[in-house]
């Protein structure tokens, strides 16, 4: 069952322009996390925020959360083809067994 | 930094062949988790272990077994593998903090499986 979703599913965008994904979930949680992956590689773990944190900065991320609209987004500043990659907000589910589940993502191209 | 390593990244098998596929992490994490990912369908967990010689099923455990004799070694088994298993299957490490999901998830660079 779909916990979080990313929208858009794709974004392309040109070098030096802002990004921004959003992340909406459908129940409460503790903790939300945001991560990376470049084409064939694994994910990298960007930034987690807590329920109780309405945001957290992390060089040119910044993420922010809603608990009352149930979304978060992750803004990318100053955009580098670097950052070209899959994005995805993982969320837990408050169940006795508080797994992580993974959004399907958002694609992101930064033009060069 | 902790590092995550899969055996292969690149790995071809017949239906019907036992597979495995072996993940190893070097920070001392509790926990390890085994995942798929298909186009369209993101990362579904396969399963995940808290402890030496403890395994717990994630959502599509069906047609998989896992091994955990030593804390670092999580191995993922295909009993008898089929072609609906053609998939990037990535493993992954955390801390356990009192909780799976407020400790974020180190992964490996996955092994691109295909089942002939």
């Amino acid at each position: 069952s779909q916990q979080g979703e990313e929208d858009p599913q794709a974004l392309s965008i040109q070098e030096g322009e802002n990004a921004t994904m959003n992340c909406s979930y459908k129940t409460s949680i503790n903790n939300l996390q945001w991560y990376r992956q470049n084409s064939g590689r694994g994910l990298v773990h960007l930034i987690l925020i807590r329920s109780n944190e309405r945001e957290k900065h992390s060089g040119r991320l910044r993420v922010t959360l809603d608990t009352s609209k149930k979304s978060s987004s992750l803004l990318i500043t100053a955009s580098r083809a670097a950052d070209t990659a899959s994005y995805f907000c993982a969320t837990d589910a408050r169940t006795s067994y508080d797994k992580v589940i993974f959004g399907p993502g958002t694609s992101l191209s930064v033009i060069p | 930094d902790v590092k995550v390593t899969q055996s292969s990244r690149y790995l071809v098998k017949r239906t019907g062949e036992k597979v495995f596929l072996e993940c190893v992490q070097d920070m001392d994490h509790e926990n390890m988790f085994w995942y798929r990912q298909d186009p369209g369908l993101g990362l579904r967990l396969i399963y995940f272990s808290y402890d030496v010689k403890m395994k717990e099923k994630g959502d599509i455990p069906e047609g998989y077994s896992v091994s955990r004799e030593k804390k670092e070694r999580f191995s993922l088994i295909l009993e008898s593998a089929s072609t609906n298993q053609t998939s990037m299957y990535l493993c992954a490490s955390s801390l356990w903090q009192g909780s799976y999901s407020n400790q974020p998830q180190h992964f490996g660079d996955g092994t691109r499986l295909s089942i002939l």
